[in-house]
C-alpha cells in the first residue's frame, strides 16, 4: 500500500490555465504538506495544514491555495499558472509532534 | 532561520569505497534530523530519523550520528555499491507543523 501518494504524476498545460494536484495518506498523520522542488533541486516548504487548519505559508503567491476536505487528504490547487511555476511538487505527512515525514512520488508540472 | 549545509555537493567514488556525506544546520534546538535518498525523477525515502536525544542511528550499511551542539550530522555508507548512486538529502524539523528544511544535498555516485 501507498503511504502517500499523488496525482497526476506528470502535468503538463499552458500559461493562464487553471490546475489542481490531489495527495492521499493513509498513514492517520495529522499534518500534510506541500513542497517545491526547483530546477536547481532545491526542496523548500509551502504550505502545512494540521487538521485541516493551514498552519504556515512561506511566502508562496496567493495563486497557489491547498485544500483539505478531510484529513487524510491535501489538494494543491493553482490558479493562471505561469512559466515560473514548473518545478516538481512533492506531498509529506507526518504524525503532530514527531516530524519524520513521508514524502509521495512528487508531480512534475511543466508549464508552456 | 534555520539553514541546512550539506557537503559535499557532489561526489563520486569506486564501488567498494567507505564514504561520509556531511550535514550541518545553524540552529541546534532541533527535534531529530532525518536522512533521505533521492533518486533521478524519483521521490524522497526516507533513510533514518535520529531523535534529538540519540546520537547514532544504523540501517543495514548506513550510519547515522548527530551532534547537536556543534550542530553537525553525518551519514557514513560503509561497502558503497553502484545502487546506492543518488541525491542524499539531510533536514531537520522547523518545530510543529513548520515542515522540514532541507540542505541542496550531495550528489553520489559510485563507479562500477
Amino acid at each position: 500500500d501507498t503511504a502517500v501518494s499523488q496525482t497526476p504524476k506528470y502535468l503538463v498545460t499552458q500559461m493562464g490555465n487553471d490546475k489542481s494536484i490531489k495527495c492521499e495518506q493513509n498513514l492517520g498523520h495529522d499534518t500534510m504538506y506541500w513542497y517545491k522542488q526547483d530546477s536547481k533541486k532545491f526542496l523548500k516548504i509551502m504550505f502545512s495544514y494540521n487538521n485541516k487548519e493551514l498552519i504556515i505559508n512561506e511566502t508562496v503567491p496567493n495563486r497557489f491555495s491547498p485544500k483539505s476536505p478531510d484529513k487524510a487528504h491535501l489538494n494543491l490547487h493553482i490558479n493562471s499558472l505561469e512559466l515560473g511555476d514548473s518545478a516538481v511538487y512533492f506531498c509529506a505527512s507526518s504524525p503532530w509532534g514527531d516530524t519524520e515525514a513521508f514524502f509521495g512520488q512528487g508531480t512534475r508540472l511543466t508549464v508552456v | 532561520k534555520q539553514e541546512v549545509t550539506q557537503i559535499p555537493a557532489a561526489l563520486s567514488v569506486p564501488e567498494g569505497e567507505n564514504l561520509v556525506l556531511n550535514c550541518s544546520f545553524t540552529d541546534s534546538a532541533i527535534y531529530n534530523l532525518q536522512w533521505f535518498r533521492q533518486d533521478p525523477g524519483k521521490g524522497l525515502t526516507s533513510l533514518l530519523l535520529i531523535q534529538s536525544s540519540q546520537r547514532e542511528q544504523t540501517s543495514g550499511r548506513l550510519n547515522a550520528s548527530l551532534d547537536k551542539s556543534s550542530g553537525r550530522s553525518t551519514l557514513y555508507i560503509a561497502a558503497s555499491q553502484p545502487g546506492d548512486s543518488a541525491t542524499y538529502l539531510c533536514a531537520v524539523p522547523g518545530g510543529g507543523a513548520d515542515g522540514l528544511t532541507f540542505g541542496k544535498g550531495t550528489h553520489l555516485i559510485i563507479q562500477p
